[in-house]
């Protein structure tokens, strides 16, 4: 069945520590995950994306890195601020008929002062 | 342009009662959303459509019925409300469903309590 697995569902850092955030997805035809980030009472948000055809992608404090092998993907959160405080989503998109998201169930991050 | 707006913002049924919830998008995509997002669980997947005049179940499409009423608006309808279908509802768009292009954009979200 179409399945993402998302780790930890709640994670708390210090700030300036780095967050990692885990997915597993169950298709090994996905070949897009993204990330998205919600803050309290607002909607969710893509902050990076990833395609199958490269392993790992930067964009300032953020990264994500893709093991198709493993069926697996990370995201990365160095020198973490209070303002990353959030739910973070990871997704992968399935295809059959038309191609659509499936989300993990979240990870709650807090990053205490 | 708005983006992706729907109504309403916030909705108490009692469990029985039918409503639709509306969205409409200004950004002239294909494929448009309907999810469910309740705690622990992320955001499930209601319904679908990939592009106008298509509409398809998504992961938990039981007690809901969609409506692709032209290529801005698709509206979720709850027939018989129930109280397991207390959540936070969100719309969303994408340029084209199985493009290249899948970033979401989503609504503001509704929160539906059903008693």
């Amino acid at each position: 069945g179409e399945n993402v697995e998302q780790h930890p569902s709640t994670l708390s850092v210090q700030e300036g520590d780095s967050a990692v955030i885990k997915c597993t997805y169950s298709d090994s035809a996905s070949n897009y995950f993204p990330w998205y980030k919600q803050e309290l009472g607002k909607r969710p948000q893509l902050i990076i994306d990833i395609r199958s055809n490269v392993g790992e992608k930067k964009d300032q404090r953020i990264a994500v890195t893709l093991n198709k092998t493993a069926k697996h993907f990370s995201l990365h959160i160095t020198e973490t601020q209070p303002e990353d405080s959030a739910v973070y989503f990871c997704a992968a998109l399935f295809s059959g008929g038309y191609n659509k998201l499936i989300f993990g169930a979240g990870t709650r991050l807090a990053v205490h002062p | 342009n708005a983006g992706v707006t729907q109504t309403p913002k916030f909705q108490v049924l009692k469990t029985g009662q039918s409503m639709t919830l509306q969205c409409a998008q200004d950004m002239n995509h294909n494929s448009m959303y309907w999810y469910r997002q309740d705690p622990g669980m992320g955001l499930r997947l209601i319904y679908y459509s990939a592009s106008e005049g298509t509409t398809d179940k998504g992961e938990v499409p039981n007690g809901y019925n969609v409506s692709r009423l032209n290529k801005r608006e698709f509206s979720l309808r709850l027939e018989s409300a129930a109280p397991s279908q207390t959540s936070v509802y969100f719309c969303a768009s994408s340029e084209a469903a199985g493009a290249t292009n899948e970033k979401l954009f989503f609504g503001s979200g509704t929160q539906l309590s059903v008693l």
